[in-house]
């Protein structure tokens, strides 16, 4: 692979259930973020990691965790989905978190709680 | 919400020239991206500004103005292909990005 790739592509999940969405880069990027984009709204920051083994909180990050065990890789679970969650949602990755440095997105995954 | 705006939509037509400008509020400020994103695809990057001034980079210029809070991205020589949603987002000081809502660009024949 190359770049940045998100599974699944698309879920419709109950309220109630637990959901991880899978995100893996082959870019050595450092940095890593997951957002969600809603109709009307900008793309709001859940969670970013800086480096592996360190996380952090974005605007957005009640009912949402992660976890960076390694560089490559950065899911985002939500540990009891709610239909307020229902949205589309962006992994991306860059060299190094700040500064020009340029965000590559993965393809999204569009998640439904009903 | 973010204190970053743009307009919801605009048109324009094949060949011509178009401005999409964006307005933000900060107290921290590490730059202004400008990103291209195509309905139901993800957004890829398009420009950096964080000095005053006009970058050009092909079809696509992008200005920035600090002291105003203002920045603009240019497109000339409009294509069918640039039909999309142009996102303006500026780095705070915590170096995370704050995303306007996107702009809808319509090109018609």
């Amino acid at each position: 692979i190359a770049g940045i790739t998100q599974a699944p592509t698309s879920q419709i999940l109950a309220a109630g259930r637990r959901m991880t969405l899978r995100c893996t880069q082959d870019m050595r990027h450092n940095a890593m973020y997951w957002y969600r984009q809603d109709l009307g709204l900008g793309l709001r920051l859940i969670h970013y990691s800086n480096t592996a083994g360190t996380t952090g909180k974005g605007e957005v990050p009640d009912g949402y965790s992660v976890s960076r065990a390694n560089t490559d890789d950065f899911p985002l679970t939500l540990a009891s989905a709610v239909p307020s969650q229902t949205s589309v949602y962006f992994c991306a990755s860059s060299s190094e978190g700040g500064g020009n440095n340029e965000q590559f997105f993965g393809p999204g995954t569009r998640l439904t709680v009903l | 919400g973010q204190n970053i705006d743009q307009p919801t939509e605009m048109t324009a037509t094949e060949g011509a020239i178009v401005q999409i400008n964006c307005t933000y509020q900060t107290s921290g400020f590490n730059g202004l991206f400008w990103y291209q994103q195509h309905a139901g695809e993800a957004p890829t990057f398009l420009s950096y500004n964080v000095l005053d001034g006009l970058e050009e980079k092909g079809r696509f210029s992008s200005f920035l103005s600090r002291s105003k809070g203002y920045s603009y991205l240019l497109l000339k020589e409009l294509q069918m292909k640039d039909s999309a949603s142009y996102l303006c987002a500026y780095m705070d000081s915590n170096y995370q990005l704050i995303w306007g809502a996107g702009t809808k660009l319509i090109i018609k024949p």
